[in-house]
């Protein structure tokens, strides 16, 4: 099983409108939540972290729901610049301090 | 500061040949990653060190490769001999401590012909 399981879309959305991606993690035990954005032929960068209590940055908002293993990414008021793959990403420190990165979903904000 | 430089920004390389890529991570950075990207599987960690020391790497596909960390300042991963399907680009990311933002190098675009 993956560490982190994301739905690939893709996500096609008309300008200003709402969109929601959702990740699940495997490993219980993992203590910090991500969501990096990655463009096309670039690296990824981080967006923002998830914190247990929820999080806003602008139109971004991002939540985590530890007993479902659950985190999500809300974006108000899509913006063409907002086209691009987000990821998730869940750190484990139990052997280490591992990144594990979801496949990520590509989303297309239309005119 | 400069970022996580990785070298080559591609490489084409014949079946058979040995590939090696380079990264330098962030200064004070404890922790580097390698990272291979397809379009069929993602991202997928290959190998982590911490304290120039390999922690785990159990994502490393095969005993063609090979990864090293000499010194807190650099890194290679080696794939000897390569294969067409280890095309893909390869990450290279570091961070300073637990819990903080992992910074990606611009990548190495490998093709295996």
């Amino acid at each position: 099983r993956k560490e982190v399981e994301q739905d690939p879309g893709p996500f096609n959305v008309p300008e200003g409108a709402t969109v929601a991606f959702n990740c699940t993690y495997s490993n219980s035990a993992s203590q910090s939540f991500f969501w990096y954005r990655q463009d096309c032929r670039k690296e990824p960068k981080l967006l923002m972290s998830v914190y247990s209590s929820g999080n806003e940055d602008g139109r971004f908002t991002a939540q985590l729901n530890r007993a479902s293993q659950y985190i999500s990414l809300l974006i108000r008021d899509s913006k063409l610049s907002d086209s691009a793959t987000y990821l998730c990403v869940v750190n484990s420190f139990g052997t280490g301090n591992q990144f594990y990165f979801g496949t990520g979903t590509s989303l297309t904000v239309i005119p | 500061d400069a970022g996580v430089i990785q070298s080559p920004r591609h490489e084409v390389t014949e079946m058979g040949q040995e590939v090696t890529l380079r990264c330098k991570p962030i200064s004070g950075h404890n922790s580097l990653f390698w990272y291979r990207q397809t379009m069929m599987r993602g991202l997928e960690l290959l190998i982590y060190f911490n304290n120039n020391v390999p922690i785990d790497d159990s994502g490393m596909p095969e005993d063609r490769f090979s990864a090293k960390m000499p010194n807190a300042s650099f890194s290679t991963l080696k794939i000897q001999p390569s294969e067409p399907r280890d095309s893909a680009v390869y990450f290279c990311a570091s961070v300073r401590d637990r819990d903080t933002e992992a910074f990606f190098g611009q990548g190495t675009r490998l093709t295996v012909v």
